[in-house]
């Protein structure tokens, strides 16, 4: 009931195309979600994180989309740039630890080509 | 602002060897975390403190130690290196607040054999 699935492993899109990822989660406790994303040689850093009262945030190029009685959420990268060819994470947390005790997604190892 | 340092960068252990993969923190941080990495299965939790003196188990805790004396250090230990501990090694912090990240450190590259 901890698991966060992630899809899709790898994803390649050209340049200024939409990139997709899409999680889903069981446990309905889970209040918090954020997406990380990791460049080589780095630690996962936070892009974007949502909470459940809402149901889409946009942070520029990032956005989430949140569907509660799915139990899913997913990032979407509009006009992708090759800059964005990193790791992407989604993870979720429960309401009382929020951002600390994370279950993580398998990853997506994005690749936008130029 | 250093922020999560972690020690060494690389490493390579025989089969049986110790060592401790260093982490330090300068944000005053109560909450630390060691995660693994390995390919296609996203970041596991091996241990974490909520404060200094205080560490729990994780999801895959087995053959680590912690150890938590100040704020800053949470040191993570292997005792009898195997194999199935080449991975890569997370160390991140947490500064509470509403939607506060982790802090990831750059981590440390463990290759057993």
């Amino acid at each position: 009931q901890q698991q966060v699935k992630q899809s899709p492993q790898s994803l390649i899109v050209q340049k200024g195309g939409i990139s997709i990822i899409n999680c889903a989660y069981e446990n309905t406790a889970f209040d918090y979600f954020p997406w990380y994303q990791q460049f080589p040689g780095k630690g996962p850093a936070l892009l974007i994180a949502i909470r459940p009262d809402v149901s889409e945030k946009k942070e520029g190029r990032f956005t989430i989309s949140f569907n509660k009685s799915a139990k899913q959420f997913s990032l979407h990268i509009m006009d992708s740039q090759p800059g964005d060819s990193a790791t992407y994470f989604c993870a979720a947390g429960p309401k009382e630890t929020s951002g600390s005790r994370l279950t993580f997604g398998e990853g997506t190892q994005l690749t936008v080509n130029p | 602002n250093a922020g999560v340092t972690q020690t060494p960068k690389f490493r390579i252990l025989k089969i049986g060897q110790s060592m401790t993969l260093q982490c330090t923190q300068d944000m005053n941080h109560n909450y630390m975390y060691w995660y693994r990495q390995d390919p296609g299965m996203g970041l596991k939790l091996i241990y974490y403190s909520v404060g200094a003196g205080i560490t729990d188990k994780g999801e895959v805790p087995n053959g680590y130690n912690v150890s938590r004396s100040t704020t800053e250090d949470f040191p993570l230990r292997l005792e009898l290196a195997a194999p199935s501990q080449t991975s890569v090694y997370f160390c991140a912090s947490y500064g509470q607040g509403y939607n506060s990240p982790l802090h990831f450190g750059n981590g440390t590259r463990l290759t057993v054999t």
